[in-house]
């Protein structure tokens, strides 16, 4: 069982937008600002797609965006397109540790 | 940009120690600031951090595989590895190496595109 919560899947028609969450406690996603999501395409490197929350790295699309309130982040993939599907992973710094979500599965219908 | 690349078996037997390695490019594992680590994937679930090792000897594992676990740096290579010891077939997943930069270690701004490796007789 993974350390955070995600759903496991999500999708949504392209140009849509889609919402994935992240839930964890005060002792990770709650206690610090150090959330990040990773975007998987089986066979290719993991992308990072935001960092500490709401900071996109140099190349990701303003698309993409990242928020948080309390013990739960969340990814938000506007005016989705069909490259957007793949896995989203959410990701805490919890203190002398890491830890991940169990993935969501994004499908664009 | 650093570009990393595992590499080692695919299949090992259970209570074998499992040796992987990730060779780096675009950035030297010596300089200072930036922390090199291994995570996996088991089938089908979630991410899990493993470890890291930084300043080319210090290093910090998940306290859950801490026993297990060794990682090493090859500074003549550019390289860092993992050992794995005492497998048994929950050890089975996908591994990557990642990096991450700055004064700690918070996110993953670079990884390898993993390695399958099987436990199993």
């Amino acid at each position: 069982q993974s350390a955070l919560t995600q759903p496991p899947s999500a999708s949504g028609s392209p140009g849509q937008s889609v919402t994935i969450s992240c839930t964890g406690t005060s002792s990770d996603v709650g206690g610090y600002n150090y959330v990040s999501w990773y975007q998987l395409h089986p066979g290719k490197a993991p992308k990072l797609m935001i960092y500490e929350v709401s900071k996109r790295p140099s190349g990701v699309p303003d698309r993409f965006s990242g928020s948080k309130s309390g013990n739960t982040a969340s990814l938000t993939v506007s005016g989705l397109q069909a490259e957007d599907e793949a896995d989203y992973y959410c990701s805490s710094y919890g203190g002398s540790t890491l830890v991940f979500g169990g993935g969501t599965k994004l499908t664009v219908l | 940009q650093v570009q990393l690349q595992e590499s080692g078996p695919g299949l090992v037997k259970p209570s074998q120690t499992l040796s992987l390695t990730c060779t780096v490019s675009g950035g030297s594992i010596s300089s200072g600031g930036y922390f090199w680590s291994w995570i996996r994937q088991h089938p089908g679930k979630g991410l899990e951090w493993i470890g890291y090792i930084y300043y080319r000897v210090s290093t910090h594992y998940n306290p859950s595989l801490k026993s297990r676990v060794t990682i090493s740096p090859d500074t003549s290579k550019n390289q860092f590895s993992l050992k794995l010891s005492s497998l048994t077939a929950a050890d089975t997943a996908v591994y990557f190496c990642a990096s991450c930069s700055g004064g700690s270690c918070h996110h993953f701004e670079n990884w390898g595109q993993g390695t399958l490796v099987t436990v199993s007789s």
